[in-house]
């Protein structure tokens, strides 16, 4: 098993490009969640899908859309991306505890 | 939401027991304390969970107030590789999962 993927891994933007990050798991999860972290700080959790068909804002969702295309794929889109959109944006997923995948390192100029 | 709060950073002797705080003064009766570590800017990964009861496991052991407000993990017998960012979180409401700022274990030769 591959468990949670995340592509790309790493991505630079100029402001106001739009991007998706995808992410995909292996498991049979039910449940998918999107991340980000910032420097020096802890998780917060933009969107989640508790469900395949069902999404719901987390702490921090504006700027942020996101599609659970299949109960294997969640997907993260930047619509209009902004300086403060950098972060590590990790997806999860879980049916008890969570697994995440490796991060994507998002810088945007 | 449910929130967590815990220190910000410890430091702990090389092969002495170090003991993690966590409050959740806000976790519901029916959702589980959950432990996962962050070394470098990888993943989190899982560590351990539990209800009620205090639980061990080859990692570590966890142990949960009888008020279930406060929870510890206990790493018996640190080593420098468990030097990372230690986040407590519950199973989350309506799945829900969102985390505290984390605490930074340093281990000290």
């Amino acid at each position: 098993n591959a468990g949670v993927t995340q592509t790309p891994k790493f991505q630079v933007l100029k402001t106001g490009q739009s991007m998706t990050l995808q992410c995909a798991q292996d498991m049979n999860h039910n449940s998918m969640y999107w991340y980000r972290q910032d420097p020096g700080m802890g998780l917060r959790l933009i969107y989640y899908s508790a469900s395949e068909g069902t999404t719901d804002k987390g702490e921090v969702p504006n700027g942020y859309n996101v599609s659970r295309l299949n109960k294997r794929e969640f997907s993260l889109r930047l619509e209009s991306a902004a300086p403060s959109q950098t972060s590590v944006y990790f997806c999860a997923s879980k049916v008890y505890e969570q697994f995440f995948g490796p991060g994507t390192r998002l810088t945007v100029l | 939401d449910a929130k967590t709060t815990q220190p910000p950073s410890m430091d702990c002797a090389e092969g002495r027991a170090a003991n993690l705080p966590c409050n959740h003064s806000t976790i519901s009766g029916n959702e589980y304390v959950y432990w996962y570590r962050q070394i470098h800017s990888q993943g989190p990964q899982y560590i351990i969970h539990g209800l009620k009861n205090n639980e061990t496991n080859e990692m570590a052991s966890l142990i949960i107030t009888e008020d279930r407000k406060s929870s510890t993990l206990i790493l018996p017998h640190a080593t420098l590789r468990d030097t990372a960012v230690y986040y407590c979180s519950d199973s989350g409401g309506y799945q829900k999962v969102t985390f505290g700022t984390g605490t930074k274990l340093q281990v000290i030769p």
